[in-house]
């Protein structure tokens, strides 16, 4: 079954305390994103990778780190979270279709992150 | 890249067709209109795309005006379970550009019995 896997699920944390969420995908797409979601502001972008090695910032990328090291993964680490971080996390995964982003995005089921 | 811009509510009354609007009025040539749904604080679920012309999937029905800056995402009859918001976005193309991809706020749909 083609899916986006995030984890965990859910996690309370305490400020400072390094903490990385996980992403997943079994599709071979190319296109990986992570998402933040608060209430109010809609779905906003943190990063995005077109490729592995290749990564960029989107429209929130403070405070948050990530990797593309091998295709099918790509974690969000925040080194030192804040309760500002405190928010829904989503994953999403697209192929890239010829000619540029494009395609059907699929998203994790997200990842509820409550900074103390 | 393309911004949009949706009413950020509407109603529609179960078994009626639900019409939601969406401006992308910078809209380029070459550039798709996406529709997704996302329902309480799940993921959100592509629905349909389209170029220029009108488009029909099992979920909905896409229409694109002529000059392609509106589109309308059309739900034939609505039930309680559409009861979502509905984000329409226009991903960027490449040759330089950047990737970003913005969702924006959506419209919140809420089907009535």
């Amino acid at each position: 079954e083609a899916q986006v896997t995030q984890n965990p699920r859910y996690l309370i944390t305490v400020t400072g305390k390094k903490l990385t969420v996980t992403c997943s995908q079994n599709m071979n797409h190319e296109y990986m994103s992570w998402y933040r979601q608060d209430p109010g502001l809609g779905l906003r972008q943190i990063y995005y990778s077109m490729n592995v090695e290749v990564t960029d910032k989107g429209d929130v990328p403070e405070g948050y780190k990530v990797s593309r090291k091998e295709k099918r993964n790509f974690p969000l680490i925040l080194e030192s979270p804040s309760p500002n971080q405190t928010s829904l996390y989503f994953c999403a995964s697209s192929a890239q279709l010829a000619g540029g982003v494009g395609g059907e995005l699929f998203f994790g089921e997200g990842s509820r992150l409550t900074v103390l | 890249d393309a911004k949009t811009t949706q009413p950020p509510s509407m109603d529609c009354a179960e078994g009626r067709a639900a019409n939601l609007p969406c401006n992308h009025s910078t809209i380029s040539g070459n550039e798709y209109v996406y529709w997704y749904r996302q329902i309480h604080s799940q993921g959100p679920q592509y629905i349909i795309h389209g170029l220029k012309n009108n488009e029909t999937n099992e979920m909905a029905s896409l229409i694109i005006t002529e000059d392609r800056k509106s589109s309308t995402l059309i739900l034939p009859h609505a039930t309680l379970r559409d009861t979502a918001v509905y984000y329409c976005i226009v991903p960027p193309r490449p040759a330089g550009s950047n990737y970003k991809l913005t969702f924006g706020k959506g419209t919140l749909l809420t089907v009535n019995p």
